[in-house]
């Protein structure tokens, strides 16, 4: 195995709970956000994304929040599959920083049956 | 979205060689990006892969170390050189097509140095 998300803090819960996985974000001008999932030997997979003109956006059993004012995201995940269990990473795109991203540390999600 | 294809997915190499990592894409891509993923950690960038000039690289990055190619829009090579056991980490090529768009990524070439 590798070591993606070996020293990440953990976010353990039960299958069909709902999740939330926050994220605190550096740049107040950063204008455009994403929510990535990796898993153990795969590239980061895109999930949601969000333009700072939005506080909220909804995918398929995904929802992004965003709070401008606290520089504050967090994905929910409504009821939670084994499936789910992976690494999750939110980004920011500065401003002018032309699809330049900034990952945030990354939170490990483990879904207990 | 585009597949994105890295080679070698994984390498063992020895101390003070190189390695040079691919990244085909089977459509033609707007930008294209390299990161580094240190053991249990999240990504950095280290460059933008720019077509036709010299790559742009982030703060902590230098072209002796990690240069890069992009001859065209669907291929882009990053040589780590002159390695050491840090060097040891995931490297991820990703490709993105606008302004708001997410960028998507390959698997990534995971590093050992001994």
């Amino acid at each position: 195995g590798e070591s993606v998300g070996l020293h990440l803090p953990t976010l353990s819960v039960q299958e069909g709970d709902n999740s939330i996985i926050n994220c605190a974000y550096s740049n107040s001008a950063s204008d455009y956000f994403i929510w990535y999932k990796q898993e153990s030997g795969k590239g980061p997979q895109f999930i949601i994304d969000i333009r700072s003109n939005m506080d909220k956006r909804q995918g398929q059993r995904v929802t992004v929040l965003l709070n401008k004012t606290v520089k504050h995201l967090s994905l929910q995940i409504a009821a939670t599959q084994p499936g789910d269990s992976a690494v999750y990473f939110c980004a920011e795109s500065p401003s002018g920083g032309y699809n330049k991203l900034i990952f945030g540390a990354g939170t490990r999600l483990a879904v207990h049956p | 979205s585009a597949v994105i294809s890295q080679k070698p997915s994984r390498d063992i190499c020895q101390r003070g060689t190189s390695l040079t990592i691919q990244c085909q894409v089977d459509s033609q891509v707007t930008m294209m990006f390299w990161y580094r993923q240190q053991p249990g950690q999240s990504l950095t960038l280290i460059a933008t892969a720019n077509q036709g000039s010299e790559a742009t690289y982030e703060s902590g990055f230098v072209i002796d170390k990690f240069p890069i190619s992009r001859p065209n829009l669907t291929f882009s090579t990053l040589t780590v050189s002159n390695m050491s056991p840090e060097d040891s980490s995931i490297y991820l090529c990703s490709v993105g097509q606008g302004r708001w768009a997410p960028q998507h990524f390959g698997d990534g070439t995971r590093l050992s140095i001994l």
